[in-house]
């Protein structure tokens, strides 16, 4: 069974650091870019990040750029974002998401999610 | 960026009826080197991640009924639901992936009537 599970999500005080994984099985990891999507409470979807197969290209929303990283560790099967300097509208549901193509390259369009991991951002 | 829009908000449809769901980029999502289009349809049920529907603007993803499908090209785009069918109630999003950020639409809420 393909599956994605997100963990490492906490309630953190603004300008803390937190980093998130992404546990992946059922397909072959290192044959799909992926990428990371977040979802404020009762909110629409906003997408986050993204990685190719071999790190060799990476994407980033303009409201994490410069404090997001995402990277990933394909003999771990294991998609990461490291957060630093919290905010207050990075609280929401961070989903961990697997591109459709096969090339490893980015097409941007996400066949498989993770259940979401909660990070909440207050003091 | 390109900003995607939907319309409408919200939509309440009966049971066996067409719901019928907007998307309009504010640029052409359409490459024409592959004669296709960036644009992908997703359904999140209360609850749960989303799930892909469609892409490239009317490729159904495998497992997806038949009474789903995709249209438009260019800067604007419809998914239409058939006939409307209980298990259906969720909310709509469209995504361009022409180019980062694949930015997604506001969502559509479809409701039973």
């Amino acid at each position: 069974e393909v599956q994605l599970v997100e963990f490492g999500g906490d309630l953190v005080q603004p300008g803390r650091s937190l980093r998130l994984s992404c546990a992946a099985s059922g397909f072959t990891f290192d044959d799909h870019a992926m990428h990371w999507v977040r979802q404020a409470p009762g909110k629409g979807l906003e997408w986050v990040s993204v990685i190719s197969w071999n790190s060799g290209s990476i994407g980033y929303a303009d409201s994490v750029k410069g404090r997001f990283t995402i990277s990933r560790d394909n003999a771990k099967n294991s998609l990461y974002l490291q957060m630093n300097s919290l905010r207050g509208e990075d609280t929401a549901l961070y989903y961990c998401a697997k591109d459709k193509g096969a090339s490893g390259d980015f097409t941007g369009y996400l066949d498989v999610w993770g259940r979401g991991t909660l990070v909440t951002v207050s003091s | 960026d390109i900003v995607m829009t939907q319309s409408p908000d919200s939509l309440a449809v009966s049971l066996g009826e067409r719901a019928t769901i907007n998307c309009k980029s504010s640029q052409s999502v359409f490459y024409s080197s592959n004669n296709k289009n960036f644009l992908a349809w997703y359904q999140q049920k209360p609850g749960q991640p989303p799930k892909l529907l469609i892409y490239w603007a009317s490729t159904r993803e495998s497992g997806v009924p038949d009474r789903f499908s995709g249209s438009g090209s260019g800067t604007d785009f419809t998914l239409t639901i058939s006939s409307l069918q209980a298990e259906d109630v969720a909310v709509y999003y469209c995504q361009q992936y022409y180019v980062a950020p694949y930015t997604f639409g506001q969502g559509t809420k479809l409701e039973i009537k």
